[in-house]
């Protein structure tokens, strides 16, 4: 099956840095990589859409400015949570659309924010 | 717009039973495909069975099926021969038919096998 990727599984920063976190297909092109974000025992929450060469399409309520996404290719995309504060601590999930012939989405494992 | 919801928020069964998931959701489109995503503590999204709308036959896989009621917009999962292994959080989630769409998650179910 299609693997995602994503760096760092784990990161701690101080408050008022900004942190990047990869998303990145391994096995095959993905145009649509989607960015959720996850607090403890709750659901999954679509922050972004992202598709390669375009901007991000964000989801109400989501800062576009704080929450920098970039699809620079065909199987990366990259979340940078600039000024990070606290309360953006959480469980940042990417996943990628397999393509026109595929109605499936494969996830990443996931990266742990915490912001000190 | 699309909504999915799972009104069981914990369920538990023994080793070796069988237990059943609810979902329901809630759309105006045709042409969809439903889901059922487990989320062991490791917190990896395993897709564990796919439902295409257009398919009147339930989705089986192994262990797992579902009954899917086009109707009554229901699409619960059946996990039989519980295993400790299937211990999890399940997402029941709702995509539209369009290349490239997004997909809804319902709340969840935390299930726990109990030995």
């Amino acid at each position: 099956g299609a693997v995602v990727s994503q760096h760092p599984s784990w990161v701690i920063c101080k408050s008022g840095t900004s942190v990047k976190i990869e998303c990145r297909s391994l096995d095959f092109q993905a145009t649509t990589m989607f960015w959720y974000r996850q607090f403890p025992k709750q659901s999954l929450m679509l922050m972004a859409t992202s598709n390669e060469g375009s901007k991000a399409t964000y989801e109400q309520g989501v800062e576009k400015d704080k929450f920098l996404i970039n699809h620079a290719s065909l199987t990366l995309s990259t979340l940078t949570v600039t000024s990070a504060h606290p309360e953006d601590s959480s469980f940042y999930i990417c996943s990628a659309w397999g393509g026109a012939r595929s109605y499936e989405q494969y996830f990443g494992p996931g990266t742990r924010l915490t912001v000190t | 717009a699309q909504t999915v919801t799972q009104s069981q928020p914990e369920m538990s069964v023994q080793e070796a039973e069988t237990v059943t998931l609810s979902c329901t959701y809630d759309t105006s489109e045709s042409n969809y495909y439903l889901f059922w995503y487990k989320q062991p503590p490791s917190r990896q999204m395993i897709l564990v069975i796919r439902q295409e709308a257009y398919k009147q036959q339930n989705a089986t896989e192994n262990r797992f099926s579902v009954n899917f009621q086009k109707a009554a917009k229901s699409f619960s999962l059946k996990i039989s021969d519980s295993q400790l292994g299937d211990t999890a959080m399940y997402f029941c989630a709702f995509m539209k038919g369009t290349s490239g769409s997004r997909l809804t998650f319902g709340e969840g179910t935390q299930l726990t096998v109990n030995p």
